[in-house]
């Protein structure tokens, strides 16, 4: 099946930093989604971007399909911006729409 | 538009008890999925519904565990004789028919002990 791999898997950031998460995958893909997981466990809809660029307050996606990679940009972070973030592709090869994930970047942002 | 609601939140049980949680997707959505995480993973994929009918089943998803979705609203998922190994956040994820974006509940996590 797909592979997804997401770096850096640790990222520590002071309040008002900017950051770059990144989302390789192994294959073409149908659908790609960013969430954030915050400490409760709820997954938020960031983007869905199997393509292009997309921008939404201080956060930005940009997926490039042909090269397999997908970028979510954090701009003047605050701290809750906090927690876990996923990259998830649905692999057109498979049946259904089934998500597979990455193993996630946990971002800590320190006052 | 509440979006997608589960329940319970929190399960404590004894290993060899049989569990049940419930997930009500967004209404009208006709896709409805099931998803397992165990701490420090991604979430991982292990049923899908179109309305009522399963139409996949992971290799994780063993003879223990049994998934309905009855009139295509609601859905169930039942652990029979749980393990320790079960335990973990269960997530429900809907999606509509013209929508391609999957939206997830709140989670049940599941404690065996």
């Amino acid at each position: 099946g797909i592979q997804v791999e997401q770096s850096p898997p640790d990222l520590i950031l002071q309040e008002g930093a900017n950051s770059t998460l990144r989302c390789n995958f192994s294959d073409s893909v149908n659908n790609l989604q960013w969430f954030h997981q915050n400490p409760w466990g709820q997954l938020i809809n960031l983007f869905y971007i199997p393509s292009g660029t997309k921008q939404n307050g201080r956060l930005s996606a940009t997926t490039v399909a042909t090269e397999r990679y997908s970028l979510l940009y954090i701009s003047s972070s605050q701290t809750t911006d906090s927690g876990v973030y996923f990259c998830a592709v649905e692999d057109p090869k498979a049946a259904g729409n089934k998500l597979t994930f990455g193993g996630g970047t946990r971002v800590l942002v320190k006052p | 538009d509440t979006g997608v609601s589960q329940d319970p939140r929190h399960k404590i049980t004894k290993r060899g008890q049989n569990v049940t949680f419930r997930c009500d997707p967004i209404s009208e959505h006709n896709r409805l999925y099931w998803y397992r995480q165990t701490l420090g993973q991604g979430p991982e994929f292990l049923t899908y519904f179109q309305n009522e009918a399963q139409l996949e089943k992971s290799r994780l998803l063993s003879d223990r565990f049994s998934a309905e979705r009855p009139k295509g609203s609601f859905s169930t998922l039942e652990i029979q004789r749980t393990e320790q190994g079960d335990s973990a956040m269960y997530l429900c994820a809907s999606e509509g028919y013209r929508d391609y974006e999957q939206y997830f509940g709140p989670g049940t996590r599941l404690t065996v002990t």
